[in-house]
């Protein structure tokens, strides 16, 4: 079990849907991330948002929508994807404040999107 | 570029001390060095993470060269549950604090 619960596990959409991807951690962590993994390869980040503020956007497409209504909640908003974008979909939190900006991250178990 | 560089694939024997490298040659003096582990199917784990000295925890010890150019994670009894992959990460603090993952090394556990 992990303290940073994803849901849902795994998503099926088509390609004219619109889904939504939610994290939610519990541990007063400020800091919170989307990263992308695609099958054998790394996490690769797509997202950082800092005290419920977007401050890195790896030049994600517009069809990736974040969202980060509070400092618990992460969204991911996915309109018009493509096969491509297949991946597992991980949330992470870290606690983003003071001296504890190296802090470890925790990352939940991931969402796993098939677009068909 | 990547910062790091580890070996793509290492065997260890189950009880034997699993020995990691990692190569950072380019380490500047506020990064620190981490550790993480994905096991199949999960998101990646935090092992450990340390900037200038040696650090031990539950889990591993970390090993840093004194000019920090290289380091190892050593996991003193492998385990079959141990088996993942292990990403050694470089990366300083700040505002924009980030992880970047390099490829890994896929550490198989054997019986």
């Amino acid at each position: 079990d992990t303290e940073v619960t994803q849901t849902p596990k795994h998503l099926v959409m088509g390609m004219t849907n619109k889904k939504s991807l939610k994290c939610e951690q519990h541990m007063g962590h400020r800091a919170m991330y989307w990263y992308k993994q695609k099958a054998k390869k790394p996490p690769e980040l797509m997202f950082v948002y800092s005290y419920e503020k977007l401050s890195i956007n790896e030049s994600v497409p517009s069809r990736f929508s974040p969202e980060c209504p509070n400092s618990s909640l992460l969204n991911l908003h996915l309109h018009a994807l493509q096969p491509e974008d297949s991946a597992l979909y991980l949330c992470a939190s870290s606690p983003g404040t003071g001296s504890s900006y190296n802090s470890p991250l925790h990352f939940g178990n991931g969402t796993r999107l098939t677009v068909t | 570029d990547a910062k790091t560089t580890q070996p793509t694939s290492m065997d260890c024997a189950e009880g034997r001390a699993a020995n990691l490298p990692c190569n950072h040659s380019t380490i500047s003096g506020n990064e620190y060095v981490y550790w993480y582990r994905q096991i199949h199917s999960q998101g990646p784990q935090y092992i450990i993470h340390g900037l200038k000295n040696n650090e031990t925890n539950e889990m591993a010890s970390l090993i840093i060269t004194e000019d920090r150019k290289s380091s190892t994670l050593i996991l003193p009894h492998a385990t079959l549950r141990d088996t993942a992959v292990y990403y050694c990460i470089v990366e300083s603090g700040g505002s924009n604090y980030k992880l970047t993952f390099g490829k890994g090394t896929l550490l198989t556990v054997n019986p």
